[in-house]
């Protein structure tokens, strides 16, 4: 059973047009990460949201934690191609970290 | 400063084999945890070291171990290697419990049983 769901898990759309993926849990968490991960690299940390209803952004990227700490979502604004990859959540529980089973994106030029 | 390095990168082993894989965290990091990535599961936790001590397991069989060393260098074992167990592991180190901060992840060591 997956804690963590992510959608969609397939994503392909044109440069410049806006996304956003939704990571999706009935479990509390004490903090929730985003991260990418390209071809054959291990995924790089996008931010860490710790606060019930915080807002993060990051350029284009805009992170939100729901108000009751158990889901999550990513918005892309205009999105580009170098945006394309394996997005993936994780929250902490339990001093566990669940993760996600990703949203690979793809954008295309 | 240099980051998480796995080795092997690659390897190939047939059913019934052990594997041991090495993860050498960046400096002054003590917490190791490992990984297990595959297309139908996604990432999948293992185990978690901090201090040479194992801190944390996830759902896997007696067949996954690992250890820590006391400068913080891990090594994962799988034992009586199966063909589900062809996956990309990968190892991250940070400085402190997980999800407190910042996950630094090695590029993995991709595994294929024959």
């Amino acid at each position: 059973t997956q804690l963590l769901e992510q959608s969609p898990q397939f994503l392909s759309i044109q440069e410049g047009e806006n996304l956003t993926v939704y990571c999706n849990s009935s479990s509390v968490f004490s903090s929730l990460q985003w991260y990418r991960q390209e071809p054959g690299e291990g995924p790089v940390l996008l931010v860490t949201v710790v606060t019930g209803g915080e807002v993060k952004k990051l350029k284009r990227l805009t992170f939100q934690f729901g108000d009751a700490r158990k889901d999550s979502s990513l918005h892309i604004t205009a999105a580009q191609p170098g945006d394309t990859g394996l997005y993936l959540c994780a929250g902490a529980v339990d001093q566990k970290l669940v993760f996600g089973q990703g949203t690979r994106l793809t954008i295309n030029p | 400063k240099a980051g998480v390095t796995q080795t092997p990168r690659y390897l190939i082993k047939t059913r019934g084999q052990q594997v041991t894989l090495s993860c050498s965290p960046i400096s002054g990091h003590r917490s190791v945890s490992w990984y297990q990535q595959t297309p139908g599961q996604g990432l999948q936790f293992l185990f978690e070291y901090f201090s040479e001590t194992q801190r944390n397991k996830g759902n896997f069989p007696g067949r996954f171990s690992g250890r820590q060393f006391s400068n913080s260098r891990s090594e994962m074992n799988v034992s009586t290697l199966e063909l589900g167990d062809s996956a990309l592991y990968l190892c991250a180190s940070s400085l402190g419990g997980l999800g407190t901060g910042e996950l630094f992840f090695g590029e993995g060591s991709r595994l294929t049983v024959l």
